[in-house]
């Protein structure tokens, strides 16, 4: 099955700078790759995703990379503000499964 | 906006009783799901269920977990007799079309919490 190994396990930002994370995936028919955040106690959501076709994906301040054949891939946020700390999953599945591989997530926090 | 909701939001049980968890998806969507989380982990699969059937599970899903969709718009996760390591935040989700191709919708969860 599916193995999806997300780095690191935390991150720490100043306020206005950029952070990435890193995930990669094993399965080389997995197709949809997308990207929850978790803030503490919550559900899941859904924040950005990017699907196999695509080398990249933006949305305002968030953004996601694709390299299918290293298989990984990446979220990129910039101009990071203190809402954005929270634990950020990264996921993958592949065309036949009906079910997200989740990363062990990163826990952001972004410093005043 | 249309969410998927869950209930109760919080339970405590003891060892070996059966607890029921019930979730009502967003109701145009087709397909059904639970995930789990223990504490300070990652969101892992359960179960997805479509057309009134399973149509995958994880190895997690074992003979004490059992899902039904007993009407047309709620959907349970039975755990027949609970263990400690069966405490956990329990997720259901739904979609519109498969997981790759459709947004999984993430209902607030229910804590389940095994004495």
């Amino acid at each position: 099955g599916e193995n999806v190994e997300q780095h690191p396990s935390t991150l720490s930002v100043q306020e206005g700078d950029s952070a990435v994370i890193k995930c990669t995936y094993s399965d080389s028919a997995s197709n949809y790759f997308p990207w929850y955040k978790q803030e503490l106690g919550k559900r899941p959501q859904l924040i950005i995703d990017i699907r196999s076709n695509v080398g990249e994906k933006k949305d305002q301040r968030i953004a996601v990379t694709l390299n299918k054949t290293a298989k990984h891939f990446s979220l990129h946020i910039t101009e990071t503000q203190p809402e954005d700390s929270a634990v950020y999953f990264c996921a993958a599945t592949s065309g036949s499964a009906r079910q997200l591989t989740f990363g062990s997530g990163t826990q952001l926090t972004v410093l005043p | 906006e249309p969410e998927v909701t869950q209930t109760p939001s919080h339970q405590v049980t003891q060892m070996g009783q059966e607890v029921i968890l019930r979730c009502v998806p967003i109701s145009n969507h087709l397909y059904f799901y639970w995930y789990r989380q223990i504490l300070g982990q990652k969101v892992e699969f359960l179960v997805s269920f479509y057309n009134n059937e399973i149509s995958e599970k994880s190895e997690i899903f074992d003979d004490q977990f059992s899902v039904e969709r007993p009407d047309g718009s709620n959907f349970t996760l039975k755990i027949r007799s609970t263990k400690l390591e069966d405490s956990a935040m329990y997720f259901c989700a739904s979609s519109e079309a498969p997981t790759n191709t459709g947004e999984l919708f993430f209902g607030e969860g229910s804590r389940l919490t095994v004495l």
